[in-house]
């Protein structure tokens, strides 16, 4: 079993959907958990970070975490053709991170 | 934000030849920087962890003695990839991290021929 599980998708939405994405995980160790974007051939920029279980919202995007269920989701609302990229769920405990497959978001005008 | 910048942003090289690549925290001072290689629609896989004045760390399965890490100040670390193979050809990503955040380097695109 893989640390992080993350579908892969591709996932395909219209214009102004609330898009979902998800990640599990298997390491109650993980404290930090994180979301990154990436466009093609781009390095990977953060997006949202928390620490605690609960949600965090940050404008449209809404990250939520259930360390119970080790759970992590992100949520985009009304979503953009900008919003096309890939999708990493990252979470970490010291000096440890572990990444997921990332999701692959297209968002069709 | 922090900001960190790699360089070259991409590169091709001849099978046999060495390449570094430099990995720069420009407005703050990362003391562990973090080397990652992405191929073709996968994730990143971490290679090595990179402390300021100290060995690198390498995961399992990556030759410290083919990945080379140096670094050497608190804003600069650099790999290079020596005696490159075609299957070393991927994206290479630094990270610089400050306390648990992780910020990001464009990535450099290592293609051997």
């Amino acid at each position: 079993q893989k640390e992080v599980e993350q579908d892969p998708g591709p996932l395909s939405v219209p214009e102004g959907a609330i898009v979902s994405l998800n990640c599990t995980y298997s390491n109650s160790a993980f404290q930090y958990f994180m979301w990154y974007r990436q466009y093609s051939r781009k390095g990977p920029e953060l997006l949202m970070y928390t620490y605690s279980s609960g949600n965090k919202e940050d404008g449209r995007f809404t990250a939520q975490v259930d360390k119970s269920s080790k759970y992590i989701s992100l949520f985009i609302r009304d979503s953009q053709p900008s919003d096309s990229a890939t999708y990493l769920c990252a979470m970490s405990a010291i000096n440890d991170m572990r990444f997921g497959a990332g999701t692959r978001l297209t968002v069709k005008p | 934000g922090a900001v960190v910048s790699q360089h070259p942003s991409r590169v091709i090289c001849k099978s046999g030849t060495s390449v570094k690549i430099e990995c720069r925290s420009l407005d703050f001072q990362a003391t562990t920087m973090f080397w990652y290689r992405q191929f073709p629609k996968q994730s990143l896989m971490l290679m090595a962890t990179s402390n300021e004045g100290s060995k690198a760390t390498y995961e399992q399965g990556v030759e410290k003695d083919k990945f080379l890490i140096n670094h050497a100040s608190l804003t600069l670390s650099t790999l290079t990839v020596t005696s490159a193979h075609p299957e070393d050809s991927s994206f290479y990503i630094c990270s610089a991290s400050i306390g648990s955040e992780q910020f990001f380097g464009p990535g450099t695109r290592l293609t051997v021929l």
